[in-house]
């Protein structure tokens, strides 16, 4: 099993909607848990974090948390096209040590206008 | 702040040379990362350090693979000999410590080619 396993896509969806990108971890003991958005050629930069079960909102994008089913997953209302982009979940603390931040592969998002 | 700052941007070189990437992390930082990113493994964590020493070197792939920080505002990464498999984008990142909450700041990356 992965560290942190997300679906590679493409995902798809039509301006306006909501897109929804999900991911898993392995270790229960992951603290912190972050979402990065990389456009093409560029580097990862951070859209969110969250480390309490539950919801946490920042205009358009909320991060979900459920550290029972080691599941973590990032909403992004009224896309646009500009958020087409590869979206990385990583995980912090895994496998105890503090700072070990681990990334997932990444999910492709195609916003079509 | 100007960043985490990477050079070079580019590299290309022949299979068996010596490769150096170097990195400036955020002033501050106690915690820096080196990943390397492919198509088909996304962003690896190579090697981190807290406070210049190594912590976790795990995801170094082989002997070929070495890093250092020799004082708080730079590290390397050398690879020796470089090997077509080698060509990926390589990260660094620092975050500051002392918190599950602190972001990670990447660089611009250096995208190694081995011909």
């Amino acid at each position: 099993q992965k560290e942190v396993e997300q679906n590679s896509g493409p995902l798809s969806v039509p301006e306006g909607a909501i897109a929804s990108l999900n991911c898993t971890y392995s270790d229960r003991g992951s603290q912190s848990f972050f979402w990065y958005r990389q456009y093409s050629g560029k580097s990862p930069e951070l859209i969110m974090f969250i480390y309490s079960n539950g919801d946490k909102e920042d205009g358009r994008f909320t991060a979900q948390l459920n550290k029972a089913s080691q599941y973590v997953s990032l909403l992004i209302r009224d896309s646009q096209p500009s958020d087409s982009a590869t979206y990385l979940c990583a995980v912090k603390g895994y496998g105890g040590a503090t700072n070990k931040l681990i990334f997932g592969t990444g999910t492709l998002l195609a916003v079509q206008p | 702040d100007a960043g985490v700052i990477q050079s070079p941007r580019h590299e290309v070189t022949e299979m068996g040379q010596e490769v150096t990437l170097r990195c400036k992390p955020i002033s501050g930082h106690n915690s820096l990362f080196w990943y390397r990113q492919t198509m088909m493994r996304g962003l690896e964590l190579l090697i981190y350090f807290n406070n210049n020493v190594p912590i976790d070197d795990s995801g170094m792939p082989e002997d070929r693979f070495s890093a250092k920080m020799p004082n708080a505002s730079f590290s390397t990464l050398k690879i020796q000999p470089s090997e077509p498999r080698d060509s990926a984008v390589y990260f660094c990142a620092s975050s500051p410590t002392g918190g599950f909450n602190t972001e990670a700041f990447f660089g611009q990356g250096t995208r190694l080619t081995v011909v």
